[in-house]
């Protein structure tokens, strides 16, 4: 069964850094495009980015680059989403979802979705 | 960035009846690259759609999508119960993919 587990919830203070992840199991994780959405409380979905864990190619929302970092490590197939300096408009869901072909282009919808990991900042 | 905006914001409807959702995007978007999403309160967003019109595996034949360039439709030809929630367009060949705001479907 292919899916994606990610992290448990998060409470951090405003400056700190976080790493959640997303583990996957059940495919072939160097061959698809995974990537995260955000959600904060009560509103919508934003695409924040993805990559290609096969040759580590990133791309980003110019929303959210330079403010969170992307990654994926083979070896565990697992993605990452970070934060070197949380705020406390950084509170939402994040979800990690992957592409719906095992296909190099980076233009498809996300298929298989994780549960989601809430992240709260608050003083 | 492509913006795309959804309507209604709400729906109020009856299970049985008939809904389209509309989407419109600031800019023509190729039918390839254009894909609807089922969110229901507290989960993870489901696949309905992608490609305009093809359906994501085991989503039911009650839901069809249709449109081409700027105008696109989420049709649910007979509500049921577990259909009521929220619903988003996106696409995906811009950068950044974008997601519409979301249309909720909630029972009248």
């Amino acid at each position: 069964e292919v899916q994606l587990v990610q992290s448990g919830a998060e409470l951090q203070k405003p400056g700190e850094s976080l790493k959640i992840s997303c583990k996957a199991s059940g495919y072939t994780f160097t061959k698809y495009w995974i990537g995260w959405v955000r959600q904060v409380p009560g509103k919508g979905l934003e695409w924040m980015g993805i990559v290609y864990p096969g040759d580590a190619d990133t791309r980003y929302s110019p929303a959210f680059e330079g403010q969170v970092t992307i990654s994926a490590d083979t070896s565990m197939n697992t993605a990452y989403l970070q934060w070197s300096s949380l705020k406390a408009s950084d509170t939402a869901m994040y979800y990690c979802a992957r592409h719906r072909r095992e296909v190099v282009t980076a233009h498809e919808p996300f298929h298989i979705w994780g549960q989601g990991t809430m992240v709260t900042v608050s003083s | 960035e492509i913006v795309l905006t959804q309507s209604p914001g709400t729906l109020s409807l009856s299970p049985g009846e008939r809904v389209t959702l509309s989407c419109r995007a600031s800019q023509s978007v190729s039918t390839s690259f254009f894909a609807w999403y089922q969110q229901k309160g507290g989960q993870a967003p489901r696949l309905l759609i992608y490609e305009t019109s093809t359906r994501a595996t085991g989503i039911p034949d009650r839901f069809s999508g249709s449109g081409s360039g700027t105008d696109f439709t989420l049709t649910i030809s007979r509500l049921e119960p577990e259909d009521f929630a929220v619903y988003y367009c996106q696409q995906y060949v811009g950068s950044p993919r974008t997601f519409g705001q979301g249309t909720k479907l909630e029972i009248k």
